[in-house]
């Protein structure tokens, strides 16, 4: 079976620009987790999303928003890039099959976004 | 303060040595993940542990709900140990929001 995977791997952009960073589940996992790891740092948490609804946000500005398709992929945008946008994106998909907190989350390669 | 802090942030060790990281948090927890990252981004999910030890091959996870602390440890460690190992707590319930710490850089030299 395939792990989750994300597209593109790498990308650069300029300030200012919009960003679309995509992302495939594993087959029959429902909840996708975006999150954001600058450079030397731990991940932080973006967003959840579990059939197809927002589930929880992070400290993130109103630059950053996602969706989830009916078909369980995501898709996370950054509008009006700043350099500080710079980093590694992770999304990580779980199968939300006992509905409880504990599940395990799988990642995906993640897309590395460069803002010039 | 970060909600999750791990220690140290460096470790070296030759190969074969037995080694510990170590992982504190700070908030209510439903789980606590340990997980690998290799140069160039790719994380892999070793442990989720709610109480108790899990252990998989040489490494093993231990966690003290009381004390709220948590290790990894790797027994007969190999150069292809080395990664940043990343502890990270899931403080969110069923909306399974992770907050991690910062990592653990470890080498092991052959």
């Amino acid at each position: 079976d395939a792990g989750v995977t994300q597209s593109p791997t790498h990308l650069i952009k300029t300030r200012g620009q919009h960003v679309t960073l995509r992302c495939s589940p594993i087959s029959g996992h429902k909840s996708v987790s975006w999150y954001q790891q600058v450079l030397g740092q731990g991940p932080q948490f973006i967003f959840q999303y579990y059939e197809k609804e927002e589930r929880g946000r992070g400290n993130f500005p109103d630059r950053f928003s996602a969706r989830q398709f009916p078909n369980y992929s995501s898709e996370l945008n950054v509008n009006a890039l700043l350099l500080g946008d710079s980093a590694l994106y992770l999304c990580a998909s779980r199968p939300v099959v006992t509905g409880a907190s504990t599940d395990t989350q799988y990642f995906g390669p993640g897309t590395r976004l460069t803002v010039l | 303060k970060n909600e999750v802090e791990q220690s140290p942030q460096n470790l070296t060790a030759q190969e074969g040595e037995f080694i510990t990281i170590n992982c504190s948090y700070s908030v209510g927890i439903s789980a606590l993940h340990w997980l690998q990252q290799h140069p160039g981004g790719g994380i892999v999910s070793l442990f989720m542990l709610s109480s108790g030890k899990k252990k998989h091959g040489r490494l093993i996870a231990t966690i003290n709900i009381q004390e709220k602390h948590s290790s990894l440890h790797i027994t007969a460690s190999h150069p292809r140990d080395s990664a940043v190992y990343i502890c990270a707590a899931n403080s969110g319930g069923s909306n399974y929001k992770l907050t991690f710490g910062k990592g653990t850089l470890l080498t092991v030299n052959p």
